[in-house]
């Protein structure tokens, strides 16, 4: 089944102890990205993927990493979470940015910073 | 930056009856796109209209778009109490698809 997954879907941590958060894609897609999303404000993307070795900043990048060294993994790194990334993050995926492509989504991970 | 914008925040229906949703934009865009989703979980997508076509249906959905006024709208006809979800539209331009903030649809049965 064509799927995009997210590991874990719900996380709990403290201030400051680095967490990373899985994406992974079965479908070939080129481009993956991540998404935050918080109520009034939509989603917004923190950062994406046009191709392995190919990350650029989205609209709210400070305080993620991310890194692309395989196609199909895309992962979101906090290194040091402040209770402001309390949020619930999607990672998305498809076959190209440039013109007319679906993305397809993973199931969210809710993210708590205490 | 946010560039899609959906009207109205929030909209509350009977079943049976349509649900007509708007969305206005800034720039030009390549495409417009369209997703649900339900309560918590991911985004669905629905359904895609490029800059040169005018309408588009799949099934129960109609989708407009008026590149003159920079506007789309998604029209669900016959709603369903299962159709109770949040919409957003997306533009799509060279690198990457803005979202909007949402209509929130709720639909009675």
């Amino acid at each position: 089944e064509a799927q995009v997954t997210q590991n874990p879907r719900y996380l709990i941590t403290v201030t400051g102890k680095k967490l990373t958060v899985t994406c992974s894609q079965n479908m070939n897609h080129e481009y993956m990205s991540w998404y935050r999303q918080d109520p009034g404000l939509g989603l917004r993307q923190i950062y994406y993927s046009m191709n392995v070795e190919v990350t650029d900043k989205g609209d709210v990048p400070e305080g993620y990493k991310v890194s692309r060294k395989e196609k199909r993994n895309f992962p979101l790194i906090l290194e040091s979470p402040s209770p402001n990334q309390t949020s619930l993050y999607f990672c998305a995926s498809s076959l190209g940015i440039t013109y007319y492509n679906e993305q397809f989504f993973g199931p969210g991970t809710r993210l708590t910073v205490l | 930056s946010q560039q899609g914008e959906e009207d109205p925040q929030a909209l509350s229906i009977q079943e049976g009856e349509n649900a007509t949703m708007n969305c206005s934009y800034k720039t030009s865009i390549n495409n417009l796109q369209w997703y649900r989703q339900n309560s918590g979980r991911g985004l669905v997508h629905l359904i895609l209209i490029r800059s040169n076509e005018r309408e588009k249906h799949s099934g129960r959905l109609r989708v407009t778009l008026d590149t003159s006024k920079k506007s789309s709208s998604l029209l669900i006809t016959a709603s369903r109490a299962a159709d109770t979800a949040s919409y957003f539209c997306a533009t799509g331009g060279s690198e990457k698809l803005v979202f909007g903030k949402g209509t929130k649809l709720t639909v009675n049965p």
